[in-house]
């Protein structure tokens, strides 16, 4: 079945400095790449989602990067700011089911001041 | 924020109770999605239901019965519970699951559930 690999599972960064987290998956079928952040206490919610016919999606701060033949996904976070801090989790879905979608094991994203 | 709600927030329930959490979404999805969060695994898929039908059981333990009488409400009934069910249990609706897999999901605030 689906696995989703996500790294790192903590990132501290300075305010202001790029983040950089990056998934691995192993269906080749997956053709739908979601980034959710959750933030404490809060409910996850959608930030940026690639599928599989684009290489690349950006908006405003952040962006996405998929590179289907090596199978994995990145997500972008540049100038950060302390709202960014949450914990950020990238997904698979549409593989060999539709209906199902993994998720990774979250980031925990602390942005120093 | 409103779009998905779920009672109750909090549970706490012995090993011999039954309960049962429900989930609405008020934003005229057709899929809907029963998640178990806990520190172990951050975000787990249980079940999904597209259309009313369930599409996907997660091989999640029959203790856990869910129910979906229309497109707009979800229900998860819970018995014979065990400790290490403890954890937080999110509902999302998306609009849709089709060929291309799903899509945005909405997530609710979730109930957390405490089994002693």
């Amino acid at each position: 079945g689906e696995n989703v690999e996500q790294h790192p599972s903590t990132l501290s960064v300075q305010e202001g400095d790029s983040a950089v987290i990056k998934c691995t998956y192993s269906d080749s079928a997956s053709n739908y790449f979601p980034w959710y952040k959750q933030e404490l206490g809060k409910r996850p919610q959608l930030i940026i989602d690639i599928r599989s016919n684009v290489g690349e999606k950006k908006d405003q701060r952040i962006a996405v990067t998929l590179n289907k033949t090596a199978k994995h996904f990145s997500l972008h976070i540049t100038e950060t700011q302390p709202e960014d801090s949450a914990v950020y989790f990238c997904a698979a879905s549409g593989g060999s089911s539709a209906s199902k979608i993994i998720f990774g094991s979250g980031t925990r994203l602390s942005i120093r001041p | 924020e409103t779009g998905v709600t779920q009672t109750p927030r909090h549970l706490v329930m012995g090993m011999t109770n039954k309960k049962s959490l429900k989930c609405e979404q008020h934003l005229g999805h057709n899929a809907m999605y029963w998640y178990k969060q806990s520190a172990k695994k951050p975000l787990e898929l249980m079940f999904v239901y597209n259309f009313k039908e369930q599409t996907e059981n997660n091989s999640v333990p029959s203790r856990f019965s869910p129910e979906c009488p229309n497109s707009s409400h979800l229900f998860l009934h819970l018995h014979t519970l065990q400790p290490e069910d403890s954890a937080l249990y999110l509902c999302a609706s998306s609009q849709a699951v089709t060929g291309g897999g799903t899509d945005t999901q909405y997530f609710g605030p979730g109930t957390r559930l405490t089994v002693l």
